[in-house]
């Protein structure tokens, strides 16, 4: 599977925007960039997934790098709720939708 | 719509016992799969069904492990006998297509 590295940890505060970086050099041109976070005692989340084209859906925004060699998740105005574990995950898409979490990025958020 | 539901939430149980944990998939998702994140450790894939076949199961650590899924509706992996290192957090997950999956609250394993 394609690999990813994102930052151990970030810190936001209340009401900023947060841009969580994440770089996967080695991504394939099939491969889909897939975002999900876990927030304390509970199973993972879908937050927002793509291909080639930045993305927006009510929960976020995903703009991704013209090379895809690198993406980044963007939380407009972080709240309390958002703090968790963010997870930026590479599938090949079609049958084989297995993902493979890394360590992910700690996002601590300040009142 | 009820969400991915998984039984027990936790699970205490001596080495050597058997243990099964249920997860009832959303309804209509035909893809389902288990994941687990034992203590220090990533989430890691376990195995993928689509209804009630296996599509991929590399990632099932070893024999003591048994998943099956009835009818292609809930899920059942059985641990037997458990050993230590079984202790962990197991989740499952549904999708109806390969963009995004959902996932159960988890069920927290403890072998002693």
């Amino acid at each position: 599977d394609a690999k990813t590295t994102q930052p151990n940890s970030m810190e936001s505060n209340e009401e900023e925007p947060v841009h969580l970086p994440c770089n996967h050099s080695t991504i394939s041109g099939t491969d889909y960039i897939h975002w999900y976070r876990q927030l304390p005692s509970q199973g993972p989340e879908y937050v927002i997934h793509g291909l080639t084209s930045n993305v927006n859906n009510r929960m976020a925004s995903l703009a991704i790098a013209e090379d895809r060699k690198s993406s980044t998740l963007i939380l407009h105005r972080a709240t309390l709720r958002d703090a968790a574990v963010y997870y930026c995950i590479l599938g090949s898409g079609g049958s084989n939708y297995k993902l493979t979490f890394g360590k992910g990025t700690l996002l601590t958020v300040n009142p | 719509e009820a969400g991915v539901t998984q039984f027990p939430s936790h699970s205490v149980i001596e080495k050597g016992q058997t243990v099964t944990l249920r997860c009832d998939p959303i309804s209509g998702h035909d893809n389902l799969y288990w994941y687990r994140r034992v203590m220090g450790k990533e989430i890691k894939f376990l195995l993928h069904f689509v209804k009630e076949s296996k599509q991929d199961e590399s990632g099932m650590p070893n024999n003591r492990f048994l998943a099956e899924r009835t009818g292609g509706t809930y899920s059942t992996l059985k641990v037997q006998p458990a050993e230590l290192e079984d202790s962990g957090v197991y989740f499952c997950a549904s999708s109806q297509d390969y963009t995004e999956a959902f996932f159960g609250q988890g069920t927290r394993l403890t072998v002693v």
